[in-house]
């Protein structure tokens, strides 16, 4: 079963403007990390932010947690064509052996 | 490139035939993961090895699915008697032992069961 839920589930925008995608999910976790996943290909890591940490950056990535409300956010500063993918959230459960939970994603599609 | 490695990359197999998949982790990694993805889904969970013992298996894994990793590096998926819900994208990651790491996928293994 899915644990969680990324929100929009497709966004359209031009290049150059921020995107932000939201995932929310159920239970207690260690750890959540996003990934971006391009058509047909396998998925590569973005960030990973611990259950204790409430923000974190990598280039023009910025991610935040909010452990009361069981959501992540991930924001795209300064879009390219190239970031048009598919991104996921994953989670990693508190007393879970480390494997990860997916939601279904966020389209991005990032008009030149 | 020394990231997680499968092959092959396609197969195209009939109805019945059953089908090997092979993964090649991380070097380092003693952790090692399986995922099945099929179109407009997120990856979905199957099994995971901690060196050469299987130490969860999801209910997604029939008994027409094993997978193994006999001296705790690479890993095979075998799926026995193809269905044509069997096709998919079957993904292998890997990571260090510690929960809190992170985990490194392939590239995938599409199946098309025809």
């Amino acid at each position: 079963s899915q644990q969680g839920e990324e929100d929009p589930q497709a966004l359209s925008i031009q290049e150059g403007e921020n995107a932000t995608m939201n995932c929310s999910y159920k239970t207690s976790i260690n750890n959540l990390q996003w990934y971006r996943q391009n058509s047909g290909r396998g998925l590569v890591h973005l960030i990973l932010i611990r259950s204790n940490e409430r923000e974190k950056h990598s280039g023009r990535l910025r991610v935040t947690l909010d452990t009361s409300k069981k959501s992540s956010s991930l924001l795209i500063t300064a879009s390219r064509a190239a970031d048009t993918a598919s991104y996921f959230c994953a989670t990693v459960g508190g007393g879970s052996q480390g494997n990860l939970i997916f939601g279904k994603g966020t389209k991005l599609s990032v008009k030149p | 490139d020394t990231g997680v490695s499968q092959n092959p990359r396609h197969k195209i197999t009939k109805r019945g035939q059953n089908v090997t998949f092979r993964c090649d982790p991380i070097s380092e990694h003693n952790r090692l993961y399986w995922y099945r993805q099929t179109l407009g889904q997120g990856p979905e969970f199957l099994t995971y090895f901690q060196n050469e013992a299987q130490l969860e298996k999801s209910r997604l894994l029939s008994d027409r699915f094993s997978a193994e990793r006999p001296k705790g590096s690479f890993s095979t998926l075998e799926i026995q008697r193809t269905e044509q819900g069997d096709s998919a994208m079957y993904l292998c990651a890997s990571s260090l032992e510690d929960g809190g790491n992170t985990i490194y996928f392939g590239e995938g293994s599409w199946l098309t069961v025809v």
